[in-house]
């Protein structure tokens, strides 16, 4: 079956630590999404790629560094600046036409020890 | 970008059909309206997309005016497991930017 795949499930990070999220996709989509979303709150976009080797920030980016060397990886590191990086990220794709829907993961969330 | 509003929460009963409505006034030429499910502790779900007038799957039914200011999700016979929050999305206006709002957290009562 195709999908995206988030993992860990559970993360705890240190204070002054910086953490990984693994985002993996077999949909053989161009485009992939990082989202945090806070307790009842909607998504916010973090970070976003259109195409390999290339990606852009979005609304919430402070504290955050993106990679796309493969389509179907892109990871998110959750630096030590950002100050509150409690919450659950959500990574997404899509194919790279517009207005096709996004394919979501089952998240990670992430806890301050 | 166009911003979407809806309704913060709804309840209903199970067996009844529900709607809920979208308002996205500054909709652009080249957007699409989709809609998704999110239950707690999971990644939204892609349930319809539409461009305008009626699309309709095997869970909902999307209705879109001629002038496609609005739209509304009609999920029919309702259960309790539809209980989730259901976002409206309209994009991406040549980015690849969405917009996520609050949703509508719905809660199907027995």
């Amino acid at each position: 079956d195709g999908g995206i795949t988030q993992s860990p499930k559970y993360l705890f990070r240190k204070e002054g630590q910086n953490v990984t999220l693994s985002c993996e996709q077999n949909l053989n989509h161009d485009a992939m999404y990082w989202y945090r979303q806070d307790p009842g709150q909607g998504l916010r976009l973090i970070y976003y790629s259109q195409i390999v080797n290339d990606f852009q920030k979005g609304d919430i980016a402070e504290g955050y560094s993106v990679s796309r060397e493969k389509k179907e990886s892109f990871p998110l590191t959750v630096t030590s600046a950002q100050k509150n990086p409690t919450a659950f990220y959500l990574c997404a794709s899509s194919r790279d036409s517009l207005g096709q829907p996004q394919h979501f993961g089952d998240g990670t969330r992430l806890s301050i020890l | 970008l166009a911003k979407t509003t809806q309704p913060i929460s709804m309840d209903s009963y199970e067996g009844q059909e529900v709607n809920i409505t979208c308002s996205h006034n500054n909709i652009a030429t080249n957007d699409y309206i989709t809609w998704y499910q999110q239950f707690p502790s999971q990644g939204p779900r892609f349930i319809i997309q539409g461009y305008k007038t009626k699309v309709t799957n095997e869970v909902a039914s999307l209705f879109i005016p001629a002038d496609r200011k609005s739209s509304t999700l009609s999920l029919p016979r309702v259960s309790l497991s539809d209980t989730a929050v259901y976002y409206c999305l309209v994009g991406p206006s040549g980015t690849y930017k969405y917009i996520f709002g609050t949703g509508t957290r719905l809660k199907v009562l027995a």
